[in-house]
C-alpha cells in the first residue's frame, strides 16, 4: 500500500501564475513532511518542509500547507518561473525513525514562458 | 553543502554479475541511505545505515546488500544483477531535519 501519493503525474502552468502540487498520505504516524525538486540527471534537492504542529510554512515563492485531518499537503509556487520546471517529490517521515523518508511518485511541473 | 559523491555515475553490466556502487561523504554524518528511482515509482528505500557496521533494510532490499566499514563510505552491492535492478540509484545523507542531501546518482543498466 502506497503511503504517500501524488495523484497528478504532471502539471503545466503559465509563467507568472500559481502552481499547486498536491500530496496525500495514509500513515497517521507521519509527523514531518518535505518537498524535493529534481532536475534531469541530478539528485533531488530539498525545497521546503513542514512539521505536523504547523499548518503552513513559507519560504520565498514557496509555501507548503498541511491539512492533518485530511492527510493532505500542497505546495504552492507563486509566481511560477520557467526555472521551476522540474519533478517535485513529496516525502513524509516519522520522528525518531532513523530519518527514513517515504516518497511519492513525483509530479512533473512544466512552466511555460 | 554537505559533500557527497557517488561512483560510478553510469554503469552497464550483464545479468548475473556482481556490482558495487559507492557513496562517499565528507561531512561525518551518522545516517546514510540508498534509494532507487524508477519511472512511476518515485524513490524507494533499499537500505540505510545508522553508524559504522550498523545497517538495516528498507522497503525494497531483496537482492541487495550494504556495508559500512567507515563513517564516510556506504557501499551497495548487487550480488547477482538482474534486469529488474536497472534503475537510478541515489545515496543520501541526513545532515539536519531539513531533509536529505542526495548524491548525483548512479545510472545502472543490467543487460
Amino acid at each position: 500500500d502506497q503511503q504517500v501519493k501524488q495523484n497528478s503525474p504532471s502539471l503545466s502552468v503559465q509563467e507568472g501564475r500559481i502552481s499547486i502540487l498536491n500530496c496525500d498520505y495514509t500513515n497517521s504516524m507521519f509527523d514531518y513532511f518535505l518537498w524535493y525538486k529534481k532536475y534531469p540527471a541530478e539528485g533531488p534537492t530539498f525545497l521546503i518542509s513542514i512539521s505536523s504542529i504547523k499548518d503552513k510554512n513559507e519560504d520565498g515563492r514557496f509555501t507548503v500547507f498541511l491539512n492533518k485531518s485530511a492527510k493532505h499537503l500542497s505546495l504552492h509556487i507563486v509566481p511560477s518561473q520557467p526555472g521551476d520546471s522540474a519533478v517535485y517529490f513529496c516525502a513524509a517521515s516519522r520522528t525518531f525513525n532513523a530519518g527514513k523518508s517515504t516518497f511519492g511518485d513525483g509530479t512533473t511541473l512544466t512552466v511555460k514562458p | 553543502d554537505a559533500g557527497i559523491t557517488q561512483s560510478p555515475r553510469h554503469k552497464v553490466t550483464e545479468t548475473g554479475t556482481p556490482v558495487t556502487l559507492r557513496c562517499h561523504q565528507t561531512e561525518n554524518h551518522r545516517y546514510m541511505y540508498w534509494y532507487r528511482q524508477d519511472p512511476g515509482h518515485g524513490l524507494r528505500l533499499i537500505h540505510y545505515s545508522y553508524g559504522v557496521k550498523d545497517t538495516d533494510k528498507g522497503e525494497v532490499s531483496d537482492g541487495y546488500s550494504v556495508s559500512r566499514s567507515k563513517t564516510e563510505d556506504f557501499l551497495l552491492t548487487l550480488e547477482s544483477a538482474t534486469s529488474s535492478q536497472t534503475s537510478v540509484y541515489f545515496c543520501a545523507i541526513s545532515p539536519s531535519q531539513d531533509g536529505y542531501t542526495f548524491g548525483s546518482g548512479t545510472r545502472l543498466t543490467v543487460v
